[in-house]
């Protein structure tokens, strides 16, 4: 899991509750990622962000939110407005120069189960 | 639309038998290739990448892939499986364009390694 730490491991929380996931990473990378991950489903992207103080919906950013203050990191906040949260959540990270193909691995925390009961 | 198909959900291989895990994908341009493997309740872990050169890429804990143009394929290879080998295996690919980070997925096979 590299340099890249995810908290809690397990979530649970109520319907119509707020929550936040934490992604830190100690890489030096520019470029975080979150993803969503259902059984059969594969990984569908949430948000990203290739730079500080900014970032970009994906595929599916309904009912979340974000935001990038500090290089390092990349909170993830689920909101009440996201219909189905239970899931697994994978926060991801890949470094350097924006373009340079040596630096397009992305590198995943060890995730975040949320469970709303 | 620009697609990445891993066309078997799961793969079954005595342990010491070769294995292949197949991944095809439907891209422009010239894209970058990518296999990882995921642990039961673990994150990704990378395994190898195609950027360009040698089409057959040497990766970690004995993988290795092969890159095929004109076939659009770059499957997942192994010649001596291993039960702790046993996990779920994406396939991904990166537009080759601008700046653009993002990765098309495939949806994952499950290995499983009989003893």
């Amino acid at each position: 899991d590299g340099g890249i730490t995810q908290s809690p491991k397990y979530l649970f929380r109520k319907e119509g509750q707020n929550v936040t996931l934490s992604c830190e990473q100690n890489l030096n990378h520019d470029a975080m990622y979150w993803y969503r991950q259902d059984p059969g489903q594969g990984l569908r992207l949430i948000y990203y962000s290739q730079i500080v103080n900014d970032f970009q919906k994906g595929d599916i950013a309904e009912g979340y939110s974000v935001s990038r203050e500090k290089k390092e990191s990349f909170p993830l906040t689920v909101t009440s407005a996201q219909k189905n949260p239970t899931a697994f959540y994978l926060c991801a990270s890949s470094g350097g120069l924006a373009g340079a193909p040596s630096t397009d691995t992305q590198y995943f925390g060890p995730g975040t189960r949320l469970t709303v009961l | 639309a620009q697609s990445v198909a891993q066309p078997e959900d799961q793969v079954n291989v005595a342990e010491g038998n070769p294995l292949t895990v197949k991944c095809t994908y439907s891209v422009s341009g010239n894209p970058y290739l990518f296999w990882y493997v995921q642990y039961p309740n673990r994150g990704l872990q990378f395994l190898l990448k195609y950027i360009t050169g040698d089409n057959l890429v040497k990766g970690s804990y004995g993988f290795e892939a092969e890159f095929n143009k004109s076939q659009t394929s770059f499957h997942l290879k192994k010649p001596s499986a291993l039960v702790s080998d046993s996990a779920l295996y994406f396939c991904a690919v990166r537009l080759n364009a601008g700046n653009n980070r993002k990765l098309i997925w495939g949806l994952g096979t499950s290995l499983a390694v009989n003893p």
